[in-house]
Formats: structure tokens, sequence, C-alpha cells
């Protein structure tokens, strides 16, 4: 059973990184694409990016190449930065595998539990 | 980017009743539409992918069907762990976009 884990800094002041990572177990890591989601309270879902062992990425334009993703495979982890910060960050960040069928036919089939990140001084 | 409209946004219904929630995206996306339960507090879930493909484990009460630009998810017969709030993906092209959720709650 794949397991994901996200970990990392949850208080995090305006102008600031802020850095996660996810921590995956149970399955084969360097054959997948693996990607970040947030969830800002109360609201709905945020694509933020992806990325492939190859490294492959692609980002969500929305957030203006403050995004970085990258990927460990000696550790099965891969890790998101998010530059210049604002309270608008402020959301629950979520891991998740993404299964690939060929072309657009894909989704998110294995989700972290998700960790709050708030943007605050 | 291509957006994604779900409704409604909100409903109530009993258990046992028949449920629809229909996604419209704002150009032809073939079927590259996903289906999502997110509960309280947990992250969301697979349903159905590919528009219409049910994710193993998942009850045979949930349906998805459409093509194109309209799309609807079904549960058949409500049940009490069912009551969730619902979001469609599309992942025709990048950005992948979500819709803005549709939450079922207790009549």
């Amino acid at each position: 059973q794949v397991q994901l884990q996200e970990s990392g800094s949850g208080l995090v002041k305006p102008s600031e990184t802020l850095s996660l990572t996810c921590t995956v177990s149970g399955g084969s890591f360097s054959s997948w694409y693996w990607s970040w989601i947030r969830q800002s309270p109360g609201k709905g879902l945020e694509w933020i990016a992806y990325i492939y062992n190859s490294g492959s990425t692609n980002y969500n334009p929305s957030l203006k190449s403050r995004a970085t993703i990258s990927m460990d495979t000696s550790k099965n982890q891969f890790s998101l930065q998010l530059s210049s910060v604002t309270a608008a960050d402020t959301a629950v960040y979520y891991c998740a595998r993404v299964m690939l069928h060929g072309g657009p036919l894909y989704y998110f089939d294995y989700w972290g539990q998700g960790t709050l990140v708030t943007v605050s001084s | 980017d291509i957006q994604v409209t779900q409704s409604p946004s909100s409903l109530s219904a009993s258990v046992g009743d028949r449920v629809t929630i229909t996604c419209r995206a704002s150009q032809r996306i073939s079927n590259y539409l996903n289906w999502y339960q997110q509960k309280p507090g947990k992250a969301p879930k697979l349903l159905i992918y590919a528009a219409s493909s049910l994710q193993s484990g998942v009850p045979s009460r949930f349906s998805g069907s459409g093509s194109g630009t309209d799309f609807t998810l079904t549960i058949s017969s409500l049940q009490p762990e069912d009551f969730a709030t619902y979001y469609c993906q599309q992942t025709y092209s990048t950005p992948l976009t979500f819709g803005g959720g549709t939450k079922v709650e207790i009549k």
C-alpha cells in the first residue's frame, strides 16, 4: 500500500520561503509522477506542480515562478519550495501520486494527509 | 486556463436519494475529467477517472458520465458515509484545474 507523508514548516513569515517534503513508502518511487496540491481554508483545490524522475516538471503559472518542485530518489522524497509567501499562501498542502494512462489521461490516486501551512508574522 | 464549473454548490438530500452533480468545462476536454470525494479534515479520494471509470474499491452506486464539456457524477442511492464535498478535475491541459466543489448535506 502506497503511503505519502508531508513534513515541513507549519508557520512561515511573509516574504520568506515555504519548504515542504513528501516521503513516499510502500511502492516504487522512481516510476511515477508526483504532485503538490493545496487548499486554502474553506476554499477549493489548487494544483501547484508535478515532477517525474527524468526531472520533467510542470508548474501552475498562477504561482508566477515562485514554486520549485524537486525529488530525491535515494530517499523516496519529493519537495516543494514556495518563495516570497504572503497570507494568500496559507493553506493545507497535499502531496499526491499521479497515475498516468497516457496523454492527458491521468489522476491523483494516492494522497498524503495534508499539512497546514500558515503565513504570518 | 480551462475553467470547470460545478453545480450545484451545495445540496441537501436524504439517505436513499439519487443525487446528481454536474461539471461543465469552459472548452471541450474529451473525457479527461476525474471526480474526487473529500470529507472534513481528510484528503480527497479518487472516485471516478476518465469521466466514467470507477476507481478500484469505490462502491458501484457511484457513476460518472459525459464527454466534451458536460459531465455528471451520480450517486444512485445516497448512503450516510456519502455526505461530503465532491470535486471534478480536468486533466486535458495544464494548469490542471478543479471545480469549486459540491457539498452534499443531510436533509
